[in-house]
C-alpha cells in the first residue's frame, strides 16, 4: 500500500477554517484519497474521498494537488465537535482501508 | 438497520477463555471488515468478507482468531484461549460492495482480558 504522511497534531480555533495536510508522494494512478475521522470512543466516520478533482460535501472539502502527491482536507468552520483524529488513506477500488496514525485535531473554544 | 451494530459493547473475560463478538452490517452491504484498535493505537486490519467468503484474512494475528459470515449478513469474530494482549476495541465496518468507497463503522466491542 502506498503510504501517507500527516502531522501528528494540529490546533484550531472554533469557527475558523482548518486545513489538514497529507503527503502521498508514492500515490499510484488507481489510488483514491480517502479521509476518515474518529471521534473519542467511536468508530471511524467517512468524511470525503476523491481521485483527481477537488471535492466538496456537507462535511468538508478535499483539495488535491495537480500532481496528486499531496492533498488537503478543509473544514470550513471548525466546531468543538470536529475535534477528532483525522486519517488520510490511499485506497484502490476493492481493497481494504489501511489506517495510519492520523492527525489529532484540537479545537479551542 | 440504520447502522452497523456490534454486540456486546463491552466484554470482560478471563485469560484462556473463548469469546465471540458479533457484527450486524447495514442491510444490503455485501462487504464486511473487522479491525481492532489497542489503547492509544491506530486501527489494525483483521479480515475482509465479500458475501460469505473471506478473500483477505491476512490481518488475523494468530490461529486463535477466526471469523465467519453467514447468509451474507451477520459476522462473528471468535478468539480462542484469549490472552491479555488481545485486549482492544474490535471494530466492524460494512460497505455496499468490494468497490464500495464508503465504509460505515460500528461503535465497537471493548474486550478486556484479565
Amino acid at each position: 500500500d502506498a503510504k501517507t504522511t500527516q502531522p501528528n497534531s494540529m490546533e484550531s480555533n472554533e469557527e475558523e477554517p482548518v486545513h489538514l495536510p497529507c503527503n502521498h508522494s508514492t500515490i499510484s494512478g488507481t489510488d483514491y484519497i480517502h479521509w476518515y475521522r474518529q471521534l473519542p470512543s467511536q468508530g471511524p466516520e467517512y468524511v470525503i474521498h476523491g481521485l483527481t478533482s477537488n471535492v466538496n460535501n456537507r462535511m468538508a472539502s478535499l483539495a488535491i494537488a495537480e500532481d496528486r502527491k499531496s492533498s488537503t482536507l478543509i473544514l470550513h468552520r471548525a466546531t468543538l465537535r470536529d475535534a477528532a483524529v483525522y486519517y488520510c488513506i490511499l485506497k484502490t477500488s476493492g481493497s481494504r482501508l489501511t489506517f495510519g496514525e492520523g492527525t489529532q485535531l484540537t479545537v479551542n473554544p | 438497520g440504520a447502522g452497523v451494530s456490534q454486540s456486546p459493547s463491552n466484554k470482560v473475560t478471563e485469560k484462556g477463555k473463548d469469546v465471540e463478538l458479533r457484527c450486524d452490517p447495514i442491510s444490503g452491504h455485501t462487504a464486511l471488515y473487522w479491525y481492532r484498535q489497542s489503547l492509544g493505537q491506530g486501527l489494525e486490519f483483521l479480515i475482509y468478507f465479500q458475501g460469505n467468503s473471506a478473500p483477505d484474512k491476512s490481518g488475523l494475528p494468530s490461529d486463535r482468531f477466526s471469523a465467519e459470515r453467514t447468509g451474507g449478513s451477520v459476522s462473528t469474530l471468535t478468539i480462542q484461549r484469549t490472552q491479555q494482549e488481545d485486549s482492544a476495541v474490535y471494530l466492524c465496518a460494512s460497505s455496499l460492495g468490494p468497490g464500495g468507497e464508503k465504509l460505515f463503522f460500528g461503535s465497537g466491542t471493548q474486550l478486556s482480558v484479565l
